[in-house]
């Protein structure tokens, strides 16, 4: 069975720092693109950025760009999520998401429960 | 950039169909995915590649994907699929783009 687990959210200052982080089991990991996507309160899903599974790509969104930094431990099976210079905008659950194939063009077949990231004064 | 532009609710009688379109730039010539979303969960992918349903997802869910418009069909609709749905798409200048959502109610 596919599990993503997130953890590292909380309440963060603007201009500080978080490090999301996603455990996830029941595949084999390295083998395909892993996301991660925002949905601020009442609103809608954001893609934030992506990682290729075996290429070692990475992409992000312009809002992401310069500030936040994707990467993975494939022999964890974690992927991550740093980011930094946080503004009140970036509050939102962040959710882990697996891509269908290692390809950034993938649809997204399993999502994490998600975790709340709170930044205020 | 490109964007996906969803009709911000749609609402539908128990047992009828229900249409939700999704609207980009040439969007017949990317693949589309619809997801579910239902209060206080994590979203569900119904439909993949415009017209692929995941193991798991209902017949009743279909899409389909033609010049500048991808539709998800919900046919025979019941309570349970009252849910928020997004599109989502890919283009190589913007990477992953999601649709705003719509609010499907079924009344």
């Amino acid at each position: 069975e596919v599990q993503l687990l997130e953890s590292g959210g909380g309440l963060v200052q603007p201009g500080g720092s978080l490090r999301l982080s996603c455990a996830a089991s029941g595949f084999n990991f390295s083998s395909y693109v892993m996301s991660w996507v925002r949905q601020a309160p009442g609103k809608g899903l954001e893609w934030v950025s992506g990682f290729s599974g075996s290429g070692g790509r990475t992409y992000y969104a312009d809002s992401a760009e310069g500030r936040f930094t994707i990467s993975r431990d494939n022999s964890k099976n974690t992927l991550y999520l740093r980011m930094n210079s946080l503004r009140a905008e970036d509050t939102a659950v962040y959710y882990c998401a697996k891509g269908y194939y290692d390809n950034i063009d993938t649809p997204f077949d399993y999502w994490g429960q998600g975790t709340l990231v709170t930044v205020s004064s | 950039s490109f964007e996906l532009t969803q009709p911000p609710s749609v609402s539908v009688s128990p047992g009828q169909t229900a249409s939700i379109t999704c609207s980009g730039d040439k969007l017949g010539n990317k693949y589309v995915s619809w997801f579910q979303q239902k209060p206080g969960q994590s979203p569900v992918l119904v439909i993949f590649q415009d017209s692929k349903r995941p193991s798991g997802i209902p017949e009743r869910f279909s899409g389909s994907n033609s010049g500048n418009t991808a539709t998800l069909t919900i046919s025979g609709t019941q309570a349970m699929d009252e849910a928020d749905y997004y599109c989502q798409a890919w283009d190589s200048s913007t990477a992953v783009v999601f649709g705003g959502g719509t609010k499907l109610t079924v009344l």
